[in-house]
């Protein structure tokens, strides 16, 4: 069975630190991780993807994750936070070349300036 | 490459009548999804289709729920006879099936009154 925890629901920092959304997921074959962003009153768009092969995923707008399958852990970073990062964001899990995906529940980054 | 397009994209009704969200997916994919979401319930997978086939509708809420992908091109979500709690954002979603990362339309914001 498949399952993704987003460790927080709400984030806060301040701009130009660092940012950290935490996500772990449980999955009994080798997943797919992705993380999407959701600006207020927009759709959902993908950040970046893990689909087995560099562990550090690069996405856009500087954001990375670390897939770490002993933690059983796919956090997404950013070193400098900015003002238009504040949005929702989801841990998705997927098991490759099957047809269900699994939300997370969202953690919501608030940038302070 | 226009992405996933929906409509209409705001939609206010009465409590009773029929409401049908529309949705159209990037050319050439084979899998389609529709959610909901709302700020209790966050996001929530009503049903998706592959090569035109319901595969799952295990999430869509009662029988005044109904989905249909009559070709690749185009679905429709009805509501029959909508309530006010059926008030919130739906998101269609098209992947390759070969793939796993969703593309997301813009929504449609369904209010009724």
């Amino acid at each position: 069975a498949q399952s993704v925890t987003q460790l927080d629901s709400h984030v806060s920092v301040s701009e130009g630190t660092p940012v950290l959304l935490r996500c772990n997921y449980s999955s009994s074959y080798s997943p797919s991780l992705f993380w999407y962003v959701q600006h207020p009153n927009k759709g959902l768009q993908l950040l970046l993807k893990y689909t087995s092969a560099a562990t550090l995923v690069k996405g856009i707008n500087g954001f990375e994750a670390e897939f770490k399958k002993s933690e059983t852990s796919f956090h997404l970073t950013k070193p400098s936070a900015h003002m238009s990062d504040a949005a929702e964001y989801f841990c998705v899990v997927s098991v490759p070349g099957g047809f269900k995906t699994i939300f997370g529940a969202g953690t919501r980054l608030f940038v302070k300036a | 490459d226009a992405g996933v397009i929906q409509s209409p994209r705001h939609e206010v009704t009465e409590m009773g009548q029929e409401v049908t969200l529309r949705c159209k997916p990037i050319s050439g994919h084979n899998s389609l999804f529709w959610y909901r979401q709302t700020m209790m319930r966050g996001l929530e997978l009503l049903i998706y289709f592959n090569n035109n086939v319901p595969i799952d509708d295990s999430g869509m809420p009662e029988d005044r729920f109904s989905a249909k992908m009559p070709n690749a091109s185009f679905s429709t979500l009805k509501i029959q006879p909508s309530e006010p709690r059926d008030s919130a954002v739906y998101f269609c979603a098209s992947r390759l099936a070969e793939y796993n990362e969703q593309f997301f339309g813009p929504g449609t914001r369904l209010t009724v009154l």
